[in-house]
């Protein structure tokens, strides 16, 4: 099983600055198969980024993923309100797909 | 393009449950599609998935308790659980994964389509 383990925990920021957010694996994982997804409190997870570097659909572009083997980010590049959430990445290439432990964005 | 889950709710240790999660816009059966739990105040946990053969694989936390099964006509994805425990407390999702095809292969990209969730407490 790929363990995914991201950094920082938490990472506290005003709105306007820039969020960078690391997931790294525990052995390779193809660039297809790392997706991001976004949380709020109470809502379901969204998916952000797939294949590491690709947004979904209708995902702003201030989000960017970016990374290949073992090491991958999430960028945001000007933070706004309704970007304070948790962010978990996932690796879908290999059963199980495992997720991160997530990553709070909270307004500093 | 919605999924919407139900059959939630509170059962003793050992007691059973099935959740249901209706789609609407796209076919279940045309799809592989999973469950994933999140415990309270924790992360994700995928925990199966049933492709568009009807094939399903499970999380070893789940193997052999829980059943993942499609009704096609109802178009409605299922999760039977039996001999629940208190670790399986949780909000239950069901998702759709994203997968795009080439030739005779395909990439899976992640899950794009959620339900709201379902939450289940396992107690005495």
């Amino acid at each position: 099983e790929i363990a995914l383990t991201q950094s920082p925990g938490t990472l506290s920021l005003s709105p306007g600055e820039r969020a960078t957010l690391s997931c790294r694996a525990s052995q390779s994982v193809s660039s297809s198969y790392l997706a991001w997804y976004q949380q709020k409190p109470g809502q379901a997870p969204r998916l952000l980024i797939y294949g590491a570097s690709s947004r979904a659909t209708g995902i702003p572009d201030r989000f960017s993923g970016s990374g290949s083997g073992t090491d991958f980010t999430l960028t945001i590049s000007r933070l706004e309100p309704e970007d304070f959430a948790v962010y978990y990445c996932q690796q879908c290439g290999s059963s199980p797909g495992t997720f991160g432990q997530g990553t709070k964005v909270e307004i500093k | 393009v919605q999924l919407v889950e139900s059959g939630g709710g509170l059962v003793q240790p050992g007691g059973s449950l099935r959740l249901s999660c209706a789609a609407s816009g796209f076919k279940v059966s045309n799809n592989y599609m999973s469950w994933v739990r999140q415990a309270p105040g924790k992360g994700l946990e995928w925990i199966s998935v049933i492709n568009s053969a009807g094939n399903t694989y499970y999380a070893d936390s789940v193997k052999g308790r829980f059943t993942i099964s499609r009704h096609n006509s109802k178009n409605t994805l299922y999760l039977q659980m039996n001999s629940l425990r208190a670790e399986d407390t949780a909000v239950y999702y069901c998702a759709r994964q994203f997968r795009y095809y080439y030739g005779s292969g395909s990439i899976d990209y992640g899950m794009d389509v959620w339900g709201q969730g379902t939450t289940v407490t396992v107690s005495s």
